[in-house]
């Protein structure tokens, strides 16, 4: 099993750019979620989804969008890119999503971006 | 939203010492509690974690604890050693939402 694997590993946008970073995992997850990690302030919930064709908001979700085709498949599209997204994204996934409880995540590898 | 509090935000130890981190939480309906692992340069990973039915969960020499009444949990790492040092953070769970604390960097000093 690889897990989840995220695409890219580092990318470099100019401002108004957009890009799609790519998460897939292959332990047939339900539950699949993105996340940025900023210095001092943990890991926020972008976006999460409970299941294919599921989607909803998590705690920092403008200037983000998501979509769930497949089960294994969870892209994040920056539609406009802003310095202010410049951060390290993680996307996760767990067992729990409809009607299961809730279990442990796990993470991709990250993608370290930058928008200038 | 779940409100997750973690503290301290840094840490230091002498190598086999002990190190306590504790993290509070809000939603009293809240009953799962995992704390994760993060290396420099890596992606977070689980260590432990602990269900609201139980008060304490040990796994080596990592235990995690739990009170319900107080809404706070902490992480217990004993006889610490120089690959220990890392950020981690707790997390506490608000439906499907995780939310997470801001993470505790651990200095284990040989």
């Amino acid at each position: 099993n690889a897990g989840v694997t995220q695409t890219p590993k580092f990318q470099v946008l100019k401002t108004g750019q957009s890009m799609t970073l790519q998460c897939a995992q292959d332990m047939n997850h339900e539950y699949m979620s993105w996340y940025r990690q900023d210095p001092g302030m943990g890991l926020r919930l972008i976006h999460y989804s409970v299941g294919a064709g599921i989607t909803d908001q998590g705690e920092v979700p403008n200037g983000y969008n998501v979509s769930r085709s497949t089960t294994e498949d969870f892209p994040l599209r920056l539609l406009s890119a802003a310095p202010s997204q410049t951060s390290v994204y993680f996307c996760a996934s767990s067992y729990s999503g409809r009607g299961a409880r809730v279990g442990p995540l796990h993470f991709g590898n990250g993608t370290r971006l930058t928008v200038t | 939203g779940e409100n997750v509090e973690q503290h301290p935000s840094t840490l230091s130890v002498q190598e086999g010492d002990s190190a306590v981190i504790k993290c509070t939480y809000s939603d009293s309906a809240s009953n799962y509690f995992p704390w994760y692992k993060q290396e420099l340069g890596k992606r977070p990973q689980l260590i432990i974690d602990i269900r609201s039915n139980v008060g304490e969960k040990k796994d080596q020499r990592i235990a995690v604890t739990l009170n319900k009444t107080a809404k706070h949990f902490s992480l217990h790492i004993t006889e610490t050693q120089p690959e220990d040092s890392a950020v981690y953070f707790c997390a506490a769970p608000w439906g499907n939402q995780f939310y997470f604390g801001t993470g505790t960097s651990l200095t284990v000093i040989p």
